[in-house]
């Protein structure tokens, strides 16, 4: 299986700030990596898909970076909306997710 | 607009049996692979069965297999879960989602969920 490990787990920032979320494969994924937002009680949003495209409707402070096993989600100027928990997911076999990032203020 | 709506959760006791069901709305369900993903409280996404467009390719996660079975009505526009041989670990929130690609996906649409409660 391969296993997505994210860091921090938990991450304390300023409306305005620039942050960014690590998330490491245990082996090569290519770039077949999404990333998720999550609010308390509702669904996870697709926010990257495939590394570094932006899904529609995403707004563009949200960027995505890497391949191989290491890569980075970027909120350029963190907004009040921002305040959630992220999640990597690798899909290149089977599907995994991190253990989630919690970014709060 | 696209629409996942999740229903049949509940209480059950271990080793009982249950049907989750996903309705769809808003696409065409027929030509895309569906998902079922769980998230027990308080902890992280895992996902659980994927079928494919047709429904002639399914596959499921190891902690599942033989319990669970994922089918889908394309007539219907609908998912199903049937799960059987329940246990306390399966306690979760279950989100039914929609594949995104042709072979290989990721989740770009999400139900709301539907909470499934393993306990005597």
């Amino acid at each position: 299986d391969i296993q997505m490990t994210q860091s921090p787990s938990t991450l304390s920032a300023s409306v305005g700030d620039r942050v960014t979320i690590t998330c490491r494969a245990s082996q090569s994924i290519g770039t077949w990596l999404a990333w998720y937002q999550q609010k308390p009680g509702k669904a996870p949003k697709v926010l990257i898909y495939k590394a570094s495209n932006l899904e529609s409707g995403v707004p563009s402070r949200f960027s995505g970076s890497g391949s191989g096993t290491e890569f980075t989600l970027t909120i350029s100027s963190l907004q009040p909306d921002d305040f959630a928990t992220y999640y990597c997911q690798q899909y290149h076999t089977y599907y995994t997710f991190g253990q989630g990032t919690k970014l709060e203020i | 607009e696209v629409q996942l709506v999740e229903s049949g959760g509940g209480l059950v006791q271990p080793g009982g049996s249950l049907r989750l069901s996903c309705a769809a709305s808003g696409f065409s369900f027929s030509t895309y692979w569906m998902s079922w993903l769980r998230q027990a409280p308080g902890k992280g996404l895992e996902w659980v069965a994927n079928i494919k467009r047709d429904g002639s390719e399914i596959y499921s996660a190891d902690s599942i297999k033989g319990r669970f079975t994922v089918s889908r009505d394309n007539a219907k526009s609908s998912l199903y879960l049937h799960m059987n041989s329940l246990r306390a670990e399966d306690t979760a929130v279950y989100y039914c989602a929609r594949g995104n690609g042709e072979y290989v996906i990721y989740f770009d649409y999400w139900g709301q969920g539907t909470l499934v409660t393993v306990s005597s």
